[in-house]
């Protein structure tokens, strides 16, 4: 099956500082999801992003679907944004409901 | 609108009982999922359904069972319980082709 790679699985950055956030994915994919799940475990989703840019407010998202890669990008940091950010893709070609999600990148915004 | 609601919070059960997580949502979204995720991992998929009376497996069902009689509903069972199934567990759904919404989460701890 597909495999979900992200990269760097943990990073420690002072807060207003700038971020790249990185995920890696071995097969074709049609769609790709960006998710934080905060200090207290509750899950949001960030991005929905087959392909092309997003942005919203500080954060915005990169898919490049032909080089299999998506990049997360924070701008001038916030405690707030400390926590484990994954992606999730489909563990299938064209499927909307088996979803694979990486290990995530466990960010730590200090003051 | 409450978005994914899940029941309980929080619960611990000795080795070998049973019980049942419940999750509901009310954005009427045809796909439905069950997650685990165990301490300082990412999330895999236990059960998923794409409508009322669909379900199929995911990555790990071993030891579980769901059923979809409503939009609205997707319970997972939990029989005979094992120290294993100790994990947090997310219930989330979608419409077809667009992110997933997660609920708050179980923590289930098996003793």
């Amino acid at each position: 099956g597909i495999q979900v790679e992200q990269s760097p699985p943990d990073l420690i950055l002072q807060e207003g500082a700038n971020s790249t956030l990185r995920c890696n994915f071995s097969d074709s994919v049609n769609n790709l999801q960006w998710f934080h799940q905060n200090p207290w475990g509750q899950l949001i989703n960030l991005f929905y992003i087959p392909s092309g840019t997003k942005q919203n407010g500080r954060l915005s998202a990169t898919t490049v679907a032909t080089e299999r890669y998506s990049l997360l990008y924070i701008s001038s940091s916030q405690t707030t944004d400390s926590g484990v950010y994954f992606c999730a893709v489909p563990s299938l070609m064209g499927s909307a409901s088996k979803i694979i999600f990486g290990s995530g990148t466990r960010l730590s915004i200090r003051p | 609108n409450a978005g994914v609601t899940q029941t309980p919070k929080f619960r611990i059960l000795k080795i070998g009982q049973s019980m049942t997580l419940q999750c509901t949502q009310d954005m009427n979204h045809n796909y439905m999922y069950w997650y685990r995720q165990d301490p300082g991992m990412g999330l895999k998929l236990i059960y998923y359904s794409v409508g009322a009376g669909i379900t199929d497996k995911g990555e790990v069902p071993n030891g579980y069972n769901v059923s979809r009689s409503t939009t609205e509903d997707f319970p997972l069972r939990l029989e005979l319980a094992a120290p294993s199934q100790t994990s947090v567990y997310f219930c989330a759904s979608s419409s077809e082709g667009d992110t997933q919404y997660f609920g708050p989460g179980t923590r289930l701890t098996v003793l």
